[in-house]
C-alpha cells in the first residue's frame, strides 16, 4: 500500500508563471490537507478537501491560490503568477474517514523555489 | 483558536543521552489530541507518538515517551538513549476533534546529536 505520494519533489518557476502540485492519497483515504511550511517554521494548514468538496479553507490566500479534489485522479494545488514569497515545501496529509486519533499519512512534500 | 509554542529553538544531548523537549499549547476544548512528529533532513513528516486528550497515562514509543499535564496545557517529549538517528526537527501539534481537524503546530525544535 503506497504512502501519500507527491510530485514533483521539487518545482522551481519563474516569477509570473503557474505552480502546480500533485497529491495522491493513500488508498482507501478521501480526506486530503494542504499545509505549507516557509524557511524554519512550523506547517500551516492551508485546506482541507473531501472528494470533490472544499471543506475548510481558511488558511487558503484569497488570491491567487486554489485547491481541487476530483472524484478521480489526484489533488492538485495550484498556485498561480508566483512571486518569491510562495517559496516553500508544501506538503499533502491524507486520512480516511473518522480518523479518531490516528492522525494523518503525510508526503513527502513538493519544494517550490520561485526565481 | 488555538496555539502550539515550542520554547527552544535549539537543543543538543550526548548519544545516549536523554533528552526533554518542551511544548505548551491554549485552547479551550476538553477533548483533543496531541502529537509529536519528527522531520530529518529529508524533509518527511513521520509521527513519533500522540495522545489522546481524555487519557491520563502518559503515552510511550519505545524510547518515546510525553508529559501531558492537561492542567498547565503542556506536553513535554521525552527521548532516551538518544541516538544519532534522532537529529531531526520536533514539531509539537494539536488537533481538535471538530470541524476540519486540522494540526496546529509549532514552530520546531531542531535536536542535534552529539557523538
Amino acid at each position: 500500500n503506497a504512502g501519500v505520494m507527491q510530485n514533483p519533489r521539487h518545482l522551481v518557476r519563474r516569477r509570473g508563471q503557474e505552480a502546480r502540485l500533485r497529491c495522491s492519497p493513500m488508498k482507501g483515504h478521501s480526506h486530503v490537507y494542504w499545509y505549507r511550511q516557509l524557511p524554519e517554521e512550523g506547517l500551516k494548514f492551508m485546506v482541507y478537501l473531501q472528494k470533490e468538496n472544499i471543506i475548510d479553507e481558511s488558511g487558503m490566500p484569497k488570491e491567487r491560490f486554489s485547491a481541487e479534489f476530483p472524484k478521480e485522479g489526484p489533488s492538485i494545488l495550484r498556485i498561480q503568477q508566483v512571486v518569491r514569497g510562495d517559496s516553500a515545501a508544501y506538503f499533502c496529509a491524507s486520512s480516511p474517514p473518522g480518523q479518531g486519533a490516528g492522525g494523518y499519512t503525510f508526503g513527502s512534500g513538493t519544494r517550490l523555489t520561485v526565481v | 483558536a488555538q496555539t502550539v509554542t515550542q520554547s527552544q529553538p535549539e537543543m543538543s544531548v550526548q548519544e545516549a543521552e536523554t533528552v526533554t523537549l518542551s511544548c505548551t499549547y491554549d485552547t479551550s476544548e476538553s477533548d483533543y489530541y496531541l502529537f509529536w512528529y519528527k522531520q530529518p533532513p529529508s524533509r518527511q513528516m513521520i509521527l513519533v507518538i500522540r495522545q489522546e486528550a481524555y487519557k491520563q497515562q502518559n503515552a510511550t514509543e519505545n524510547r518515546f515517551s510525553v508529559n501531558f499535564q492537561k492542567a498547565a496545557k503542556s506536553f513535554s517529549l521525552k527521548i532516551s538513549d538518544s541516538q544519532l538517528g534522532d537529529a531531526a526537527m520536533y514539531f509539537c501539534a494539536y488537533r481538535s476533534p471538530k470541524g476540519a481537524q486540522k494540526l496546529v503546530f509549532g514552530q520546531g525544535t531542531r535536536l542535534t546529536i552529539n557523538p
